[in-house]
Parts: structure tokens; C-alpha cells; sequence
């Protein structure tokens, strides 16, 4: 099957720092990623999806300018959270779904796990 | 109401076993259904697609009732390594984004 990787897998940092996590496909082209968000106990929740080439469809409530979006090639969207808080300490998770394909499935990264100290 | 709701369990059963989860939805319109295993801490991985026939995979067993908006989804011959979260996945059109339900947690002990 199809592979997505995402680095880093865990990360601590201070309140106020950003962090980038990038999300690849390996093995495959995508020119849409999704990027979801999970609390604890919590459903994955959409943020946004990534498009490459253009800008970033962000879903209600989630501020474009604290997470950046950047889809720069067939095989990488990155997510950047900007000055972050404890509030976003979450496990963040990216999909993509094979480009071109009438497929159902979405193939998910193995997450990043921020923790804002 | 949520747009994907699940009994978050958790279910607590023998080996061997048969347990079934249950998932309603909210959108009527929409198209594709899926269950996702979720293990602690880790990424959702696809279990099986939902059609509207019922669709089998070993001991798996899923259902769909559109009339009612409601999914199923039947394990039998429980093993300790079906121990993980369900995840009931909807999607309402075409390409376009999945919903995801909170999880139904099961725990298959000895």
C-alpha cells in the first residue's frame, strides 16, 4: 500500500515557538493532503486541506495565520504552528489520498505528537 | 446533533466473543462509509470500506442502513489484538473530506 511519513513524530517546545511538521508521500503522488487534529479522547478533526500548488482550504474556526499551510510539491505538504501555546498540544495527522485515483481510501501519516510546554 | 456519533464504549469482552458498535450519521446525502482502527496513540489505518449490500472480511462483518442512517459493524471470534478504538468514517460527496466519529473502544481480554 501507499506510504505517508511525517517528521517530526514528537516534539516538546516552549510556549511561543513555532513548529513545521512536514508530511510526505512516498511512494506516490498527491496534489491534495489533509491535516487533521486529535484531543485526547476526541474524534480526528479536519483543520484543513492542502493543495498543491495554491493556497490551503481551511475548515471553520481554525486560523490560517497560526497554521500555515504549504504544498509546495507532489510529495510534501508542511503544517506550520505558529507561536504556539499549550492550547494546541494535540496529535497532528496528515492523509492523502493517491492523485488521480478513484479510490476511496486515504492513506494517513503516522502522526505528530506537539507538546507546548 | 454530530454529524458522526458512536457509543464510546468502552466494550469489555472474552476472547472469542462476538461484539457489534453501532454509528449513526446525520448528512442523508451522504456516499461512502468506512470503519477505521485507531491503536493508542497511533494513525487510523482502514479496516474495511461500508456498502450498501453488507460486506464481509474474515471475522468482519459491516452493514448499512440508509434508510435510518445507521452503520454496523460485527467481530466475531474476538482475538486480544482486535483490542483498539473503531472509528466510523463518513464522507459526503465524491472527493471531498472524511468525518470522523469519536471512536467506540474495545478491550478483548484473556
Amino acid at each position: 500500500g501507499a506510504v505517508v511519513s511525517q517528521h517530526p513524530s514528537r516534539v516538546i517546545c516552549k510556549s511561543g515557538t513555532s513548529v513545521k511538521i512536514e508530511c510526505r508521500s512516498l511512494d506516490f503522488q498527491a496534489t491534495t493532503m489533509f491535516w487533521y487534529r486529535q484531543f485526547p479522547k476526541q474524534s480526528l478533526m479536519l483543520m484543513a486541506t492542502s493543495n498543491e500548488g495554491s493556497k490551503a482550504t481551511y475548515e471553520q474556526g481554525v486560523e490560517k495565520d497560526k497554521f500555515l499551510i504549504n504544498h509546495a510539491s507532489l510529495t510534501l505538504s508542511t503544517l506550520t504552528v505558529t507561536s504556539a501555546h499549550p492550547e494546541d498540544s494535540s496529535f497532528y495527522i496528515c492523509s492523502a489520498p493517491i492523485s488521480g485515483r478513484a479510490t476511496d481510501e486515504q492513506f494517513f501519516g503516522p502522526g505528530t505528537r506537539l507538546t507546548v510546554l | 446533533r454530530k454529524e458522526v456519533e458512536q457509543d464510546p464504549g468502552p466494550f469489555n469482552v472474552p476472547e472469542g466473543a462476538t461484539v457489534a458498535f453501532n454509528c449513526t450519521y446525520s448528512n442523508s446525502a451522504s456516499q461512502s462509509f468506512f470503519w477505521y482502527r485507531q491503536d493508542c496513540r497511533k494513525e487510523p489505518k482502514l479496516l474495511m470500506s461500508v456498502y450498501s449490500s453488507g460486506n464481509e472480511d474474515g471475522r468482519f462483518t459491516a452493514q448499512l442502513n440508509r434508510a435510518s442512517q445507521y452503520i454496523s459493524l460485527l467481530i466475531r471470534d474476538s482475538k486480544l489484538s482486535d483490542s483498539a478504538t473503531y472509528l466510523c468514517v463518513v464522507r459526503n460527496s465524491g472527493y471531498s473530506t472524511l468525518t470522523f466519529g469519536k471512536g467506540t473502544m474495545l478491550l478483548v481480554s484473556p
